[in-house]
């Protein structure tokens, strides 16, 4: 079956450089949500999106960005990047009206 | 605010032992429960769900897990646990946010590290 497909895997950064993810949802899902999980920590609620539309924000800092795309997928573009900005970025897809969240294998980013 | 809540932060069990990872939450109206599993580098994994109906939710890889909503929990167990178990356990609990347009998005507790012992 179909899953979640992140990229990339992994990346490196430098301080202030920028950063896109790139998140590909099962087909027919229609709601993509971004998570973050530090060294450690659980993970944090990003931004999701619906039907192409921004549905939500949570924690996401003013130097990130993301849409969807008519084709569903969605990009998480994070700039400036910050040594704290190093962790686990996880997307997430679901159709509307079921329950079940499915998540990708995720994107491990390092600022160095 | 709704939220779930994992108050150990290792468990440790012997194999061939029961084990169980406690869960409880804190939720207006009806919990829409679940949990999931993450291996070392890994994703995350669903075991299972509570929606609605049963108490007992029978999941993947032999977990399972008993919705109790007088004691606001949600403990997983399994009654046999292999060394292949060891990894970290997330609770979430689906929340409706008011932000924007609104949406249904995952909040997750803080997790609990399985390690089964040889």
């Amino acid at each position: 079956a179909a899953g979640v497909i992140q990229s990339p895997r992994h990346l490196i950064k430098e301080k202030r450089e920028t950063a896109t993810l790139k998140c590909y949802p099962i087909p027919r899902h229609d709601t993509v949500y971004w998570y973050q999980q530090g060294p450690g920590q659980d993970p944090q609620f990003l931004i999701s999106f619906y039907e192409k539309m921004q549905s939500d924000k949570g924690s996401i800092p003013d130097r990130f960005s993301a849409q969807q795309f008519s084709d569903y997928h969605s990009e998480l573009n994070m700039s400036s990047l910050e040594l704290g900005d190093s962790a686990l970025y996880f997307c997430a897809s679901r159709r509307q009206a079921n329950y079940g969240y499915t998540f990708g294998s995720g994107t491990r980013l390092t600022v160095v | 605010a709704q939220s779930v809540a994992q108050p150990e932060d290792q468990v440790n069990v012997a194999e061939g032992n029961p084990l169980t990872v406690k869960c409880t939450y804190s939720v207006s109206g009806n919990p829409y429960l679940f949990w999931y599993v993450q291996y070392p580098n890994r994703g995350l994994q669903f075991l299972l769900k509570y929606i609605t109906g049963d108490n007992l939710v029978k999941g993947s890889y032999g977990f399972e897990a008993e919705f109790n909503k007088s004691q606001t929990s949600f403990h997983l167990k399994k009654p046999s646990a292999l060394v292949s178990d060891s990894a970290l356990y997330f609770c979430a609990v689906r929340a409706f946010s008011y932000s924007g347009a609104g949406s249904y998005q995952l909040t997750f507790g803080k997790g609990t590290k399985l390690s089964v012992i040889p």
